[in-house]
């Protein structure tokens, strides 16, 4: 069975700082990883994903994220914070039955001015 | 851009009651999904649709749960008699295709709330 753990439920950085959001797997299988961001009272939109093709993934609004097979992690990092990042933020792994997403519990971004 | 839409965005309902929640997914994708999230709980998965078919659903999409394609739009979820428990953030998701690195887009959600 595949799972993910992200650690902090909530993170606070100042504006301008740099965002860490950390993601742990665990797969049996080589795991392909998503990041969707959550706004308020929107629905989740994918950020990157890890397909294999390339271990350090660009996103959208500044975001990458690297995958590390020997940590099992797939944290997600913007050099510089900007107010419009506060949001939920979920970290996934897809596996072969019915290509369901099980995702991890969410980390609420936000930043300070 | 296209988009997957979702109705209502809140729905209230007496527990013991029937709710269908419906989407509308992105007109050329193939895949369908519904997830739902607890409040304070993690999204999860519950079942996947395609062809007219569940693909896969897992241990919380029990019997009084169903989908379908009623048309060539809509794709429903329906709680046959809700409980307490079924109050939630439901979440409908559709891609254009199965392979593992296929992107779900998702819909902004209906709260249900059961009383």
């Amino acid at each position: 069975a595949q799972s993910v753990t992200q650690l902090g439920s909530h993170v606070s950085v100042s504006e301008g700082a740099l965002v860490l959001l950390r993601c742990n797997y665990s797969s049996s299988v080589p795991p392909y990883l998503f990041w969707y961001v959550q706004y308020p009272n929107q629905g989740l939109q994918l950020l990157l994903k890890y397909t294999s093709a390339a271990t350090l993934v660009k996103g959208i609004n500044g975001f990458e994220a690297e995958f590390k097979k020997s940590e099992t992690s797939f944290h997600l990092t913007k050099p510089s914070a900007h107010m419009s990042d506060a949001a939920e933020y979920f970290c996934a792994v897809s596996s072969n039955a019915g290509n369901m997403l099980t995702f991890g519990g969410g980390t609420r971004l936000m930043v300070k001015p | 851009e296209p988009e997957v839409t979702q109705t209502p965005s809140h729905q209230v309902t007496q527990m013991g009651q029937e709710v269908i929640l419906r989407c509308v997914p992105i007109s050329n994708h193939l895949y369908f999904y519904w997830y739902r999230q607890i409040l304070g709980q993690k999204v999860e998965f519950l079942v996947s649709f395609y062809n007219n078919e569940i693909s896969e659903k897992s241990e919380i999409f029990d019997d009084q749960f169903s989908v379908e394609r009623p048309d060539g739009s809509n794709f429903t979820l329906k709680i046959r008699s809700t409980k307490l428990e079924d109050s939630a953030m439901y979440f409908c998701a559709s891609s254009e295709d199965r392979g593992l690195t296929e992107t779900q887009y998702f819909g902004p959600g209906t709260r249900l709330l059961v009383l």
